[in-house]
């Protein structure tokens, strides 16, 4: 059983298109997460989810909106795409049992965006 | 805020030799700090995480760092360097009341036979 997935696996599309993301968790976690990976590597905080209230939105542009339907999904929307928005996006997610930042982050396979 | 400093970008050793990555933090309150690693096309999987436990922290795969607070580093190391070690290895910090992680820069490891 994959504890974190996300679909899809890779996407390629064209500037101006809307996209989609979908993460979903069976851990049973309370905390879920979305990372940004550029092309050189560097991991970043895009949004934190803490049941499914938003508590981190790290000055990313509003064409990308995450919606957490309930505890164990997160999914990540992306509007109007841009080439700069080519990257590899990780899904997190963390127990939160004592709203502490100790937790360990299991992280998903990551979706491979290339826009063209 | 927090911040991590890996230094090299990428380290080459050879197979059986010691592998040591290097890790600086800046945190204005006591951090906790993780090391991850990332295969070729996957997630990144935790190796080990320093939480004021214990300063010398063992983790998986025979890998372990130790907190030394007067030199804000948490440098990973690992005895003898295995092929299968190859990989990007990535320094975190998070903060207390943060839950969210602040990457390093990422260190590729290469293993030569």
């Amino acid at each position: 059983d994959t504890a974190v997935s996300q679909t899809p696996k890779y996407l390629v599309t064209q500037m101006g298109n809307d996209k989609s993301i979908k993460c979903e968790q069976n851990l049973g976690h309370d905390t879920m997460y979305w990372y940004k990976q550029d092309s050189k590597k560097f991991l970043k905080i895009m949004f934190s989810y803490n049941n499914k209230e938003l508590i981190i939105n790290e000055t990313v542009p509003n064409r990308f909106s995450p919606k957490s339907p309930d505890k164990a999904h997160l999914n990540l929307h992306i509007n109007s795409l841009e080439l700069g928005d080519s990257a590899v996006y990780f899904c997190a997610s963390s127990q939160d049992r004592t709203s502490s930042s100790e937790e360990t982050q299991y992280f998903g396979p990551g979706t491979r965006l290339l826009v063209l | 805020a927090q911040s991590v400093t890996q230094l090299g970008s990428h380290v080459s050793v050879s197979e059986g030799a010691l592998v040591l990555l290097r890790c600086n933090y800046s945190s204005s309150v006591p951090p906790y700090l993780f090391w991850y690693v990332q295969y070729p096309n996957q997630g990144l999987q935790l190796l080990l995480k320093y939480t004021s436990a214990a300063t010398l922290v063992k983790g998986i795969n025979g890998f372990e760092a130790e907190f030394k607070k007067s030199e804000t580093s948490f440098h990973l190391t690992k005895p003898s360097a295995h092929m299968s070690d190859a990989a990007e290895y990535f320094c975190a910090v998070s903060a207390p009341g943060r839950r969210a992680l602040t990457f390093g820069s990422g260190t590729r490891l290469q293993v030569q036979p």
